[in-house]
């Protein structure tokens, strides 16, 4: 069955400070992946998405992920942290058709100023 | 545009009642899903749609009824509430393949 693991549960940084998310999925063949952010007590906003092509994909505020297939990983980064990051990160894949996500456990990003 | 709306945003139930959650959008888009949000667990798909009148069960199911009887509606319907299903539920809508997909500000139900 098709699933997405995003191992860290909790993650704190320090303002500025560099970030990596991971996020690892199960499946066949190769998904549409995404990285939302949802912030305290909010809905959902998609951050980037990768379909096919160039395996770095740049997303808004300023997020970046990189599918690699040879590890079934699609791993969120962003250089600098900024308080306002301070938020939960869902990796998803969408692998039997657009609309219907899989989504991963979250990851929860906390940020010291 | 409002883009997708739920209502209500707040909502306690008894065991045994039902209730139906509310999903609009007025983006025109064909595919809608529902979706329940629990702590650890991510969210995971309910019901979705892939049209008027076309309708399909997600991973959760159980519990759950959907139509689509307009492409701006997708309500989600609770027949007989259990505790299981206290939950944060959010409705999507996307316009198809290569176009993002749209959350709903969500709905919080408690279910005594």
């Amino acid at each position: 069955a098709q699933s997405v693991t995003q191992p860290d549960i909790h993650i704190t940084v320090s303002e500025g400070a560099s970030l990596e998310l991971r996020c690892n999925y199960s499946y066949g063949a190769t998904p549409y992946l995404f990285w939302y952010v949802q912030s305290p007590g909010q809905g959902l906003q998609l951050l980037l998405k990768y379909f096919s092509g160039d395996t770095l994909v740049q997303g808004i505020k300023g997020f970046e992920a990189e599918f690699k297939r040879s590890q079934s990983s699609f791993n969120l980064r962003k250089p600098s942290v900024h308080w306002s990051d301070a938020a939960e990160y869902f990796c998803a894949v969408a692998p039997g058709g657009y609309n219907k996500l899989i989504f991963g456990a979250g990851t929860r990003l906390a940020v010291h100023p | 545009n409002a883009g997708v709306t739920q209502t209500p945003k707040f909502q306690v139930l008894k065991t045994g009642q039902s209730m139906t959650l509310q999903c609009a959008q007025d983006m025109n888009h064909e595919y809608m899903s529902w979706y329940r949000q629990d702590p650890g667990m991510g969210l995971r798909l309910i019901h979705y749609s892939v049209g008027a009148g076309i309708t399909d069960q997600g991973e959760v199911p159980n519990g759950y009824n959907v139509s689509r009887s307009t492409t701006e509606d997708f309500p989600l319907r609770l027949l007989s509430a259990a505790p299981s299903q206290t939950s944060v539920y959010f409705c999507a809508s996307t316009i198809g393949q290569g176009s993002d997909q749209y959350f709903g500000p969500g709905t919080r139900l408690t279910v005594t």
